[in-house]
């Protein structure tokens, strides 16, 4: 089945540096990723499409500037927290879809990011 | 704008016992609606999707029911096991995905 792995599952990182979070689909190509955070006992809520080989879409209030998303290759799409803040602590979890939408979406396993 | 409503209380259920999870939507009814399974610190995994037009789908101990009139659809686990115990999402499907906040279902012995 499809897999998408997602790397480090856990980061603290010091206020002002930036973090950067992998996501690969280790078996199949993905034109599309997406990344979603979570905040405790609340939903996923979408932050931004990664296109490969173009610029990602933002979800309106999501700063594109701070979340920098990179989506080289059909394999893999990063996401860097640029100088970030004991706010930004968060889930960040990407998904990919394998077959198209209506087969349903495989996420990673998720980044549990920590800013002291 | 769209919304989910999931019963955000736990449920807890006795092992072997039929676990029915609830999903209320507002607004349009979306062209299918998904369930996804999440457990503490992971990511959702995939489980069933049923598309407007199905009124019921079904996968070894799970069933999932979707009636556009009242705007819902009911999660079905027969025969539950702790392994079942998780959280439950309810994620409907329009130009990007929206998730409920989940039902954390719990089975015990």
């Amino acid at each position: 089945g499809a897999v998408v792995s997602q790397h480090p599952s856990w980061v603290i990182c010091k206020s002002g540096t930036s973090v950067k979070i992998e996501c690969r689909s280790l078996d199949f190509q993905a034109t599309t990723m997406f990344w979603y955070r979570q905040f405790p006992k609340q939903s996923l809520m979408l932050m931004a499409t990664s296109n490969e080989g173009s610029k990602a879409t933002y979800e309106q209030g999501v700063e594109k500037d701070k979340f920098l998303i990179n989506h080289a290759s059909l394999t893999l799409s990063t996401l860097t927290v640029t100088s970030a803040h004991p706010e930004d602590s968060s889930f960040y979890i990407c998904s990919a879809s394998y077959q198209g939408a209506d087969y349903g979406y495989t996420f990673g396993s998720g980044t549990r990011l920590t800013v002291v | 704008s769209q919304k989910i409503e999931q019963n955000s209380e736990a449920l807890n259920i006795q092992e072997g016992k039929t676990a029915t999870l609830t999903c209320n939507y507002t607004n349009y009814s979306p062209a299918y609606l998904q369930w996804y399974r999440q457990d503490p610190g992971r990511g959702p995994v995939f489980l069933l999707l049923i598309r407007e037009n199905e009124k019921e789908k079904r996968k070894e101990r799970l069933k999932v029911t979707f009636d556009t009139t009242l705007k819902q659809s009911l999660f079905h686990i027969t025969a539950s096991q702790p392994a079942d115990s998780a959280t439950y999402l309810c994620v409907l499907n329009t130009d990007k995905l929206i998730f409920g906040t989940g039902t954390r279902l719990q089975v015990f012995p």
